[in-house]
């Protein structure tokens, strides 16, 4: 089946500092990559949008400066978190969306990034 | 506004007990509905996309269907390994989710 990674897994990292999270689709082509967060005993909450060489599309009240997201290629998009807070920590979760021809989308998750700022 | 309400919140079975979760949605538009099994601090791990009312799709224990208006995930002689959180989400403009069923399997 499709495999999407994350990397890295887990981050901890100090109030102020800037933290990249990768997403990648493995073996197949991503039309359409979405980045989603998740809180304790919660369903995930999407963020943003991200189309390979387009500006990411983000959800209503989430900060485009503060959560900056480049999707480089079919295969890669990246999530910086800048200038974390402690209210950043959270489980971030990418999936990429794979076309099959004559049948329709399918979308494939990550194993999610688990932040941690102290 | 795409809407999708998944129930129970919380289900707990015996071995063997075999039980049905379901997911009822509003969307405009659907372009696929999607079953999720969640394990506590991973990712959600795709079980079936559904595109048209009618649907069915299986997989070992699981089978998933779909109307107009709803899904349902089958879960037929549970074991305790299929113990999980279930999301369902809808696909239209964006991907939609719901909150989840979380499913316990007794031994």
């Amino acid at each position: 089946g499709a495999v999407v990674s994350q990397h890295p897994s887990r981050v901890i990292c100090k109030s102020g500092t800037s933290v990249k999270i990768e997403c990648r689709s493995l073996d197949f082509q991503a039309t359409t990559m979405f980045w989603y967060r998740q809180f304790p005993k919660q369903s995930l909450m999407l963020m943003a949008t991200s189309n390979e060489g387009s500006k990411a599309t983000y959800e209503q009240g989430v900060e485009k400066d503060k959560f900056l997201i480049n999707h480089a290629s079919l295969t890669l998009s990246t999530l910086t978190v800048t200038s974390a807070h402690p209210e950043d920590s959270s489980f971030y979760i990418c999936s990429a969306t794979r076309r099959l021809a004559g049948v329709g989308d399918t979308q494939y998750f990550g194993p999610g990034t688990r932040l941690t700022v102290l | 506004e795409d809407q999708v309400t998944q129930s129970p919140e919380a289900l707990r079975l015996q071995e063997g007990e075999s039980s049905s979760l379901n997911c009822s949605y509003t969307v405009s538009g659907l372009r696929g509905l999607f079953w999720y099994r969640q394990d506590p601090g991973k990712g959600p791990e795709f079980l079936f996309t559904l595109y048209s009312a009618g649907e069915e799709k299986e997989k070992e224990r699981l089978k998933a269907t779909l109307t107009k208006k709803e899904s349902f995930l089958h879960i037929t002689a549970p074991k305790p390994e299929d113990s999980a959180t279930y999301l369902c989400a809808v696909l239209s403009e964006k991907l939609v989710f719901g909150k989840g069923t979380k499913l316990t399997v007794n031994p």
